[in-house]
């Protein structure tokens, strides 16, 4: 199993370009999330799915747009990139919510300048 | 909404030594889950132990213990004969409430001296 992967690794954008960071599981897992992380703020919860074809914000939605066709890719779109989305990005998954594990992807770092 | 609060930015231990990270959560749910993930230089996020709330007894996973105190919504992890791999961000999680989204702490930078 390759887990949970994103690409890319490392991305720099200009402000107001937009961009897809992309999220794919192999776990079959029904739960998967996007989280950004900062300097000392810990990781924050952008959206989340419970589901194929269910979507829901989590604590840091703005700026940030998500699908859910199928149960295992969560792409995470940025409309209209900003220096303040700078940040690195994780992906993660579970079997469900609640006592589960959450798997994590090895992150994205983001910069835009 | 639900907040975990993790008072200490850095903590240092001797290797072979033991140390304690603290944690305190908000919450008014009574069924919920505590979390303890690791992340290292790496980046990779690692599950290091979880507690379910509707247990009394303490989780232990080899050298990783916590310390629930349910009534005081005290979470602290133990870690028993530090090694230099241990040395890592620990981050503290709650997952409880509608769809038992998880909520981070800010995170407690553990060093491990040699």
């Amino acid at each position: 199993n390759a887990g949970v992967t994103q690409t890319p690794k490392f991305q720099v954008l200009k402000t107001g370009q937009s961009m897809t960071l992309q999220c794919a599981q192999d776990m079959n897992h029904e739960y998967m999330s996007w989280y950004r992380q900062d300097p000392g703020m810990g990781l924050r919860l952008i959206h989340y799915s419970v589901g194929a074809g269910i979507t829901d914000q989590g604590e840091v939605p703005n700026g940030y747009n998500v699908s859910r066709s199928t149960t295992e890719d969560f792409p995470l779109r940025l409309l209209s990139a900003a220096p303040s989305q700078t940040s690195v990005y994780f992906c993660a998954s579970s079997y469900g919510t609640g006592p589960y594990e959450q798997y994590f992807g090895p992150g994205t770092r983001l910069t835009v300048t | 909404a639900q907040t975990v609060t993790q008072s200490q930015p850095e903590m240092s231990v001797q290797e072979a030594e033991t140390v304690t990270l603290s944690c305190t959560y908000d919450t008014s749910e009574s069924d919920y889950y505590l979390f303890w993930y690791k992340q290292p230089p790496s980046r990779q996020m690692i599950l290091v132990i979880r507690q379910e709330a509707y247990k009394q007894q303490n989780a232990t996973e080899n050298r990783f213990s916590v310390n629930f105190q349910k009534a005081a919504k005290s979470f602290s992890l133990k870690i028993s004969d530090s090694q230099l791999g241990d040395a890592a961000m620990y981050f503290c999680a709650y997952s409880g409430g509608s769809n038992y989204k998880l909520t981070f702490g800010k995170g407690t930078l553990l060093t491990v001296n040699p």
